[in-house]
């Protein structure tokens, strides 16, 4: 099945700086790559998503990016502020030729110190 | 509320005891899914229905655990027997199919399982 790896497990950057996660996927099949935040304590939220036809997504402070040659994506995130601090993950899927539930990676501790 | 709702949001058992948790998706999603997830650690995938099928489910999940949406609507999810390894938050998600393999999940708050 799918194995979704996500680096690094926490990461701490200053305001205004800017964060990079990094995830890989292990089945080529996969076609669509969401990421979620998680604030403590709250359910995870959908951010920004891309699919296998589009290298690169951009959405305000947020993008992604897709290499599915090297089968790895990231989540760049700039101009960082305090209220980005909070759990991200990255997830893949194949959607609808295959196993359509999404194979989420392990986190990122997103810490922004003010 | 719109959203997805779950409940209990959480439960303390005692080893050995069954539960059930309920989970009432978006009204217009089609697929609902259930998660698990532990401290640290990102959700991992046990079972997904569209309407009243289960799809698919993860080859980890024990026979103890069993889901239902019987009429395409809410789902139950029951662990029998309770282990203090199924202590975790339980989430459930819905999504819309577009016929375009549209994979938005929605989140529930999820429930805490404590198993003393």
């Amino acid at each position: 099945g799918e194995n979704v790896e996500q680096h690094p497990s926490t990461l701490s950057v200053q305001e205004g700086d800017s964060a990079v996660i990094k995830c890989t996927y292990s089945d080529s099949a996969s076609n669509y790559f969401p990421w979620y935040k998680q604030e403590l304590g709250k359910r995870p939220q959908l951010i920004i998503d891309i699919r296998s036809n589009v290298g690169e997504k951009k959405d305000q402070r947020i993008a992604v990016t897709l290499n599915k040659t090297a089968k790895h994506f990231s989540l760049h995130i700039t101009e960082t502020q305090p209220e980005d601090s909070a759990v991200y993950f990255c997830a893949a899927s194949i959607g609808d030729t295959g196993r359509r539930a999404l194979t989420f990676g392990s986190g990122t501790r997103l810490q922004v110190q003010p | 509320d719109t959203g997805v709702s779950q409940d209990p949001r959480h439960k303390i058992t005692k080893r050995g005891q069954n539960v059930t948790f309920r989970c009432d998706p978006i009204s217009e999603h089609n697929r609902l899914y259930w998660y698990r997830q532990t401290l640290g650690q990102g959700p991992e995938f046990l079972t997904y229905f569209q309407n009243e099928a289960q799809l698919e489910k993860s080859r980890l999940l024990s026979d103890r655990f069993s889901a239902e949406r019987p009429k395409g609507s809410f789902s139950t999810l029951e662990i029998q027997r309770t282990e203090q390894g199924d202590s975790a938050m339980y989430l459930c998600a819905s999504s819309a199919s577009d016929g375009v393999a549209n994979e938005k999940l929605f989140f529930g708050s999820g429930t805490q399982l404590s198993v003393l």
